[in-house]
């Protein structure tokens, strides 16, 4: 069965780089939560899309932007990269499937800021 | 290869009643075990985790998990399971490099 594809899954960029993400979601999911995940950290939810529109925000610093297109898949834009924004960012997608929801989590993006 | 296996796809409780949910893993070196809590419409939650020390672990809202290496396991309990618990629940798995999660189990609490 077809499941969340992130790339790239793992990126080294320098401080004052950007970067961009991408998640793609399981077809016919209408929603995607991006989250991130620190060096001995719990994972942080960052924000999230339905149906191409965001639909809540969490933790997302200002120099970060995401949006979903038209093929539901989702982009994180990271600009202004600080060493803290090393950590592991992974996406869940999430869609009904028959008269309930499932929802799978991708196998993250590793990124280094050095 | 890392994997998490959650038993119940969906448990339909009363309320007062008791809840376990199963989780087991596969993971090589120390592992860092998770539950979350996703309430319909919204995102996940951290119940509890477990990194080292006791292995029975206390986390919101009257849940706790005990690990047993053994039997590589991380069941999530509550003694009494109210309306307001009906949720998704994932148990996940991982250290610095990777977090893998389960399928989730869904909780549905009848009044």
């Amino acid at each position: 069965a077809a499941g969340v594809i992130q790339s790239p899954r793992h990126l080294i960029k320098e401080k004052r780089e950007t970067a961009t993400l991408k998640c793609y979601p399981i077809p016919r999911h209408d929603t995607v939560y991006w989250y991130q995940q620190g060096p001995g950290q719990d994972p942080q939810f960052l924000i999230s899309f339905y149906e191409k529109m965001q639909s809540d925000k969490g933790s997302i610093p200002d120099r970060f932007s995401a949006q979903q297109f038209s093929d539901y898949h989702s982009e994180l834009n990271m600009s202004s990269l600080e060493l803290g924004d090393s950590a592991l960012y992974f996406c869940a997608s999430r869609g009904w499937r028959g008269d309930s929801y499932e929802q799978y989590f991708g196998p993250g993006t590793r990124l280094t800021v050095t | 290869a890392q994997s998490v296996s959650q038993h119940n796809h969906h448990v339909i409780l009363s309320e007062a009643a008791s809840l376990e949910l199963g989780c087991n893993y596969s993971y090589g070196g120390t592992v860092n075990l998770f539950w979350y809590v996703q309430y319909p419409g919204q995102h996940l939650q951290l119940l509890l985790k477990y990194f080292s020390g006791d292995p029975l672990v206390k986390g919101i809202k009257g849940f706790e998990a005990e690990f047993i290496k053994s039997k590589f396991s991380f069941n999530l309990r509550k003694p009494s399971v109210q309306w307001s618990d009906t949720a998704e629940y994932f148990c996940a798995a991982g250290g610095y490099q990777k977090v893998t999660f389960g399928t989730g189990t869904k909780l549905q609490v009848i009044p």
